[in-house]
């Protein structure tokens, strides 16, 4: 079975930039997820969406990120203008509904740098 | 809000020997537990997962881990390591009804030295 596709998986753009880094989740999966990583503050959850709606983007550090999930297959998040101080690795993730004990699988990550 | 807090950032060990990896957590309710392992330039994987019932979890590539409610604690061990088990370590918290949403620790190296 396929996990969570992402991509790209390498990106490195200007500062001012927009980025858009896309997801796909596992088939049949409710939930979907977008972590940050960085050495400085660790994994941190930025949005995450319930079928297809946002429940909590309380983690989306500024008015320049933003996320869409127009359907139950592809996510998008999106930097504009994008800043060095974004340079991180993005991960999506999904679960299936039904409880918080579901375990949420990850993609690969988007590695982003932005000179 | 529930916290998880990993005790050590870097765990050396040689080959062959047990690992203790600790993890504490905070909450004010019941919580699920986890822990993932994230190999070089890789996602998170799911090691094992704590949801009730007998205390000692059984994961995957030989790892156990106990919960200790009185101690707040969801410590990872393994009784003989490998070098391929060189990897970052997460340990992740979910309160009951919060819809999957994972708060995760900072994180703990290992690494195995022949």
């Amino acid at each position: 079975d396929a996990g969570v596709i992402q991509s790209p998986r390498h990106e490195v753009t200007e500062m001012g930039q927009e980025v858009t880094l896309r997801c796909k989740p596992i088939s049949g999966h409710n939930s979907l997820f977008w972590y940050r990583q960085t050495m400085m503050r660790g994994l941190e959850l930025l949005i995450y969406f319930n079928n297809n709606v946002p429940i909590d983007d309380s983690g989306m550090p500024e008015d320049r990120f933003s996320a869409k999930m127009p359907n139950a297959s592809f996510s998008t998040l999106k930097i504009q203008p994008s800043e060095p101080r974004d340079s991180a690795v993005y991960f999506c993730a999904s679960s299936s509904t039904g409880g918080s004990g579901n375990t949420i699988y990850f993609g690969e990550g988007s590695w982003l740098t932005v000179v | 809000a529930q916290s998880v807090t990993q005790l050590d950032s870097q765990v050396p060990v040689f080959e062959e020997a047990p690992v203790e990896l600790r993890c504490n957590y905070s909450s004010s309710v019941s919580v699920y537990l986890f822990w993932y392992v994230q190999y070089p330039n890789q996602g998170l994987q799911l090691l094992l997962k704590y949801l009730s019932g007998s205390t000692l979890v059984k994961g995957i590539n030989g790892f156990e881990a106990e919960f200790n409610k009185s101690q707040t604690s969801f410590h990872l061990r393994k009784p003989s390591v490998h070098i391929s088990d060189t990897a970052e370590y997460f340990c992740a918290v979910s309160e009951m009804d919060s819809g999957s949403r994972l708060t995760f620790g900072e994180g703990t190296q290992l690494t195995v030295n022949p």
